[in-house]
């Protein structure tokens, strides 16, 4: 089945880049959205941005500016990078498959098990 | 953006128990809404999508209902495994958004 793994530094520090990535294996890269998720320290999930297979990109206005999401479909691969990170950027980030069904109903099926940043001098 | 506010923030129920959540749009989402369940330390599951389609391996003690902006989550007969956090998520527009999370405590 599916699974994901993300990977990165586990401390960047503030107005560095952070970038991860999210190894895809036992399955294929199209036709789906790949998504990034986080999660800050006791609080809930906020949807980071995502990517189609063929290209196209959503992000959340909140990070658009400093956000970049890309996809290396050799490497069945996704990355992940924020530019001018601060504390506030310190969280748990997770990669997910977004699956679909009948009438484009999209939804998370698949999540990695997650990988703490923290920003920190 | 859809803002999504779940209620109630957290609750605490017995073994045994039906429990229902709720989850408000701040417009129409249409029944592009998933349920999620996170356990500490862990990443979400998926739950239900569709508003009510119950995701492969799911028991069919949760269920999911709702269209338009008012949506419920239903745990039938809670269960010891099923105390955790529960998260919606709208999938009707981007940016895709979550409700705060309602958090299931044992009484």
């Amino acid at each position: 089945q599916v699974q994901l793994q993300e990977s990165g530094p586990g401390l960047v520090k503030p107005s560095e880049t952070l970038s991860l990535s999210c190894t895809v294996s036992g399955g294929s890269i199209s036709p789906y959205y790949w998504s990034w998720i986080r999660q800050p320290p006791g609080k809930g999930l906020e949807w980071i941005g995502h990517i189609h297979y063929s290209g196209s990109i959503n992000y959340s206005p909140s990070l658009e500016s400093r956000v970049t999401i890309s996809l290396d479909t050799s490497k069945t691969q996704f990355s992940l990078q924020l530019n001018s990170v601060t504390a506030a950027d310190t969280a748990v980030y997770y990669c997910a498959r977004v699956g679909y069904s009948n009438y484009n109903y999209q939804y998370m099926d698949v999540w990695g098990k997650g990988t703490t940043v923290t920003v920190s001098s | 953006d859809i803002q999504m506010t779940q209620s109630p923030s957290s609750l605490s129920a017995s073994i045994g128990d039906r429990v229902t959540i709720t989850c408000r749009a701040s417009q129409t989402t249409s029944n592009y809404l998933n349920w999620y369940q996170q356990k500490p330390g862990k990443a979400p599951k998926l739950l239900i999508y569709a508003a009510s389609s119950l995701q492969s391996g799911v028991p069919s003690r949760f269920s999911g209902s709702g269209s338009g902006t008012d949506f419920t989550l239903t745990i039938s007969s809670l269960q010891p495994e099923d105390f955790a956090t529960y998260y919606c998520q709208q999938s009707y527009s981007s940016p895709r958004t979550f409700g705060q999370g309602t958090k299931v405590e044992i009484k």
